[in-house]
């Protein structure tokens, strides 16, 4: 079955600092992927996607994600970490021709000043 | 600004009421879902729909129901409550298909006591 793991559940980085956060799937077919972003009590915001074509997706806030077929990853990376970059970060994987979304357990990202 | 809505930021029930939790989207999107968020425990599938009158068990089912009479509304129905399914409540749609990623409302934080 699908399943998508995230390394690390806290990470805590400096404010300035690179961000990179860590998802892999596993499904011997490509899935959909995404990441999402959750702030303090709210719901889920869509961050990016990757489906098909460019590998190297661009999302909003300056977060970008690449896909790596051959390792199986979708990291997520910021190269300036920003104090309201704090939140709750959710990778997703959708088999293609499906439409149920599996998440990963989530990484909390902590950003210093 | 394209939203799904939640009835209720803040719930607060006695242990065997039942209990209500309704989810509006305004996008003409064909699936919707809801989810409990648990801490350590992620985001937990518990009823998903993809039409009007359908309705698919998701990975939690036990205790809950679900209706959707109209496209843009679907309800979470807490039949007895109970202290366990103290949660917080996340509602999503998305189009038919499973490139398009989830909407999701604000959620719903709900207390049984």
């Amino acid at each position: 079955a699908q399943s998508v793991t995230q390394l690390g559940s806290h990470v805590s980085v400096s404010e300035g600092a690179l961000v990179l956060l860590r998802c892999n799937y596993s499904s011997s077919v490509p899935p959909y992927l995404f990441w999402y972003v959750q702030y303090p009590n709210q719901g889920l915001q869509l961050l990016l996607k990757y489906t098909t074509g460019a590998t190297l997706v661009k999302g909003i806030n300056g977060f970008e994600a690449e896909f790596k077929k051959s390792e199986t990853s979708f990291h997520l990376t910021k190269p300036s970490a920003h104090m309201s970059d704090a939140a709750e970060y959710f990778c997703a994987a959708v088999n293609t021709g499906g439409f149920k979304t599996i998440f990963g357990a989530g990484t909390r990202l902590f950003v210093k000043a | 600004d394209v939203k799904v809505t939640q009835s209720s930021r803040y719930l607060v029930k006695r242990t065997g009421e039942k209990v209500f939790l309704e989810c509006v989207q305004d996008m003409d999107h064909e699936n919707m879902f809801w989810y409990r968020q648990d801490p350590g425990l992620g985001l937990r599938l518990i009823y998903f729909s993809y039409d009007v009158k359908m309705k698919e068990k998701g990975d939690i089912p036990e205790g809950y129901s679900v209706s959707r009479e109209k496209k843009e509304r679907f309800s979470l129905i807490l039949e007895s409550a109970s202290t366990n399914q103290t949660s917080m409540y996340l509602c999503a749609s998305s189009l038919a298909g499973g490139s398009y990623g989830y909407t999701f409302g604000s959620g719903t934080r709900l207390t049984v006591v």
